[in-house]
């Protein structure tokens, strides 16, 4: 397996577009993880799914985001319309149910200009 | 919010054995430990976990108090590329959210 897989690994945008930014799970895995990490702030948890279904959204920071899982093997995180506070690297994660091991994209860095 | 505490930073000269400590005390009933790292630029990589024994794997050692309230994880013999900011995540259970602290940053000194 290649492993979790997100896309683009850069993204600069102007302050007011939209932003996607996709991630593609390990082929099995049951819970998907969306994260934000600044250096002000560290890793912070946005978003769980647990069979596709959203079960902790408590780290959404605001409307602005929201996240999608159609099915097993596609997540997406959006921001529109972006901010430049929204500035960050936006990492994805899988695990697989029973397993405690989760396993980390190479992250999106999105630059809000 | 974490419910664990690891110093900020820590040195280690390389080849030795760098042992990072940390406090879980909050930690109850079947709650693992988990540690994770995150070398620059790069996505967090699993370590090792543990409930109440000492584990080994490939990686490292994670020893445990008896009373489960603090642990250490162990790199027996530590090379630049060990270089990494250290979390110590839990307690939690095997299914939980997973939730960064601020962890502990350990430069391998050549």
């Amino acid at each position: 397996d290649a492993g979790v897989i997100q896309s683009p690994r850069h993204e600069v945008t102007e302050m007011g577009q939209e932003v996607t930014l996709r991630c593609k799970p390990i082929s099995g895995h049951n819970s998907l993880f969306w994260y934000r990490q600044t250096m002000m702030r560290g890793l912070e948890l946005l978003i769980y799914f647990n069979n596709n279904v959203p079960i902790d959204d408590s780290g959404m920071p605001e409307d602005r985001f929201s996240a999608k899982m159609p099915n097993a093997s596609f997540s997406t995180l959006k921001i529109q319309p972006s901010e430049p506070r929204d500035s960050a690297v936006y990492f994805c994660a899988s695990r697989d149910r029973g397993n405690t091991e989760a396993f980390f994209g190479q992250g999106t860095r999105l630059t809000v200009v | 919010d974490a419910k664990t505490t690891q110093p900020t930073s820590m040195d280690c000269a390389e080849g030795r054995a760098a042992n990072l400590p940390c406090n879980h005390s909050t930690i109850s009933g079947n709650e693992y430990v988990y540690w994770y790292r995150q070398i620059h630029s790069q996505g967090p990589q699993y370590i090792i976990h543990g409930l109440k024994n000492n584990e080994t794997n490939e990686m490292a050692s994670l020893i445990i108090t008896e009373d489960r309230k603090s642990s250490t994880l162990i790199l027996p013999h530590a090379t630049l590329r060990d270089t990494a900011v250290y979390y110590c995540i839990g307690p939690m259970n095997r299914d939980d959210k997973i939730i960064f602290g601020k962890g502990t940053r350990l430069h391998i000194l050549p």
